[in-house]
């Protein structure tokens, strides 16, 4: 079975870039079945995805977010990673990783989500 | 790209049924199936309940369906009970590899 965990600092200061990995177990990052995905959750409020790598097909991004996301991957480590420039306390949030198989699509596995709070 | 649209809350007695709302537009819910079902209990991550617009995966119990009209999908619990009182999100497909989520709803079982 499929396991995700975010890490990272739990707080960034403003004007500065958050950098967030999430170690997966259970399945290959380089497998043609997922994608692998980023969506974050600020306090109170629902859910908004920021993007996703596939290790053929490349980045997608939030058009709302793309000036400012990379996402990126380690397939020694099994590990891909989020990084987020110019962070204001808008981006408070609880950031989530999770897997996006494909046929059938579906966003099956989750990880527990890590709080970061943009504070000076 | 906007967030799709549900209902802030709706609630129902045990036993009910109760159907939550799930708006979007011709560049993502209408165009395609790959519309997914979560639900989150406060303080846990989302549970994935629907995928591909009316599928369930092994595990969910078939008192939650779902379905999918035009701009428009739906998720239905049926003979509600406490323990399904949560938040509920939807998300779409909103094409080039992009994704969107709805705003959420909250389920209160009375």
């Amino acid at each position: 079975q499929l396991q995700l965990q975010e890490s990272g600092p739990g707080l960034v200061k403003p004007s500065e870039t958050l950098s967030l990995t999430c170690s997966v177990s259970g399945a290959s990052i380089s497998s043609k079945r997922y994608f692998w995905g980023w969506i974050r959750q600020p306090p109170g409020k629902g859910l908004e995805w920021i993007g996703n790598i596939h290790y053929r097909e490349g980045t997608f991004y939030n058009p709302s977010l793309e000036s400012r996301v990379t996402i990126s991957m380690d397939t020694s480590t099994n590990q891909f990673s989020l990084k987020l420039t110019s962070m204001t306390a808008t981006d408070t949030a609880l950031y989530y990783c999770a897997s996006l198989r494909e046929d059938p699509s579906q966003w099956d596995y989750w990880g527990q989500g890590t709080l970061v709070t943009v504070s000076s | 790209q906007s967030a799709l649209t549900q209902p802030a809350s709706v609630s129902g007695s045990p036993g009910q049924s109760i159907t939550i709302s799930c708006t979007g537009t011709n560049s993502d819910v209408g165009s395609y199936n790959l519309v997914s079902w979560f639900q989150q209990h406060p303080g846990n991550a989302p549970k994935f309940l629907i995928y591909e617009a009316t599928r369930r995966p092994s595990g969910v119990s078939n008192r939650f369906s779902a379905s999918k009209s035009g701009n428009t999908a739906s998720l239905t619990i049926s003979g509600l009970q406490a323990e399904d009182e949560a938040y509920y999100y939807c998300s779409s497909s909103a094409g080039s590899g992009t994704w969107v989520f709805g705003g959420g709803t909250k389920l209160t079982v009375l």
